[in-house]
């Protein structure tokens, strides 16, 4: 049973337009979500991160939404650039759990910006 | 600049062989955690550890143990490797609950044959 569902296997963009990479969750004590990036042959990288007490966090050309009755976040680039192609993880951490339990991730989204 | 460091970027081994993946940090964090990464499955939890000579069973442990004997250090062992454990494994630190904070390794790709 898959708590973390990134439907979308591979999503192409062209060079400066908009990115939007979508996730959906099932599991109701998740109260952090993160967004990792990951290049071939390298460990994920952190990217952003949002809290459920927000609907939204900006950083920079990253935006990350969460619709907490749909349980649906989403990552939208802009504008997207060559170096943002890559596979990209969606995680969620149920802290209240307390503990040292991993997070749960998506099977990844690989997004190819093409010029 | 902080380091979660795997000892091997590359192994080749072969069916049957006991196998030993390490993984050091040099952040001081509290919890460390073994992933695999298979195509089409994302990364999935394997086995993690939030104190020293602490362990826990993530979602998929069979076929695999864990030591940590030093807070910097987590060994990931394979009894006796099976082509079905032919995969990317990432390790990961974090010093916040629920895996907050998390830093991966660079990976190292696994080859049973």
């Amino acid at each position: 049973d898959q708590q973390v569902k990134q439907n979308s296997p591979s999503l192409s963009v062209q060079e400066g337009r908009i990115s939007i990479l979508n996730c959906d969750y099932t599991n109701s004590m998740f109260d952090y979500f993160l967004w990792y990036k990951k290049y071939p042959a390298e460990g994920p990288t952190f990217l952003i991160s949002i809290s459920s007490i927000k609907d939204k966090n900006e950083d920079g050309r990253f935006t990350v939404f969460l619709n907490k009755s749909a349980k649906h976040l989403s990552l939208h680039i802009v504008p997207s650039q060559p170096g943002d192609s890559a596979v990209y993880f969606c995680a969620a951490s149920a802290r209240v759990s307390g503990g040292a339990d991993g997070l749960t991730f998506g099977k990844g989204t690989h997004l190819i910006i093409q010029p | 600049d902080v380091k979660v460091t795997q000892s091997s970027r590359y192994l080749v081994k072969r069916t049957g062989e006991k196998v030993f993946l390490e993984c050091v940090q040099d952040m001081d964090h509290e919890n460390m955690f073994w992933y695999r990464q298979d195509p089409g499955l994302g990364l999935r939890l394997i086995y993690f550890s939030y104190d020293v000579k602490m362990k826990e069973k993530g979602d998929i442990p069979e076929g695999y143990s864990v030591s940590r004997e030093k807070k910097e250090r987590f060994s990931l062992i394979l009894e006796s490797a099976s082509t079905n454990q032919t995969s990317m494994y990432l390790c990961a630190s974090s010093p916040g609950q629920g895996g907050l904070g998390a830093f991966f390794g660079q990976g190292t790709r696994l080859t049973v044959v």
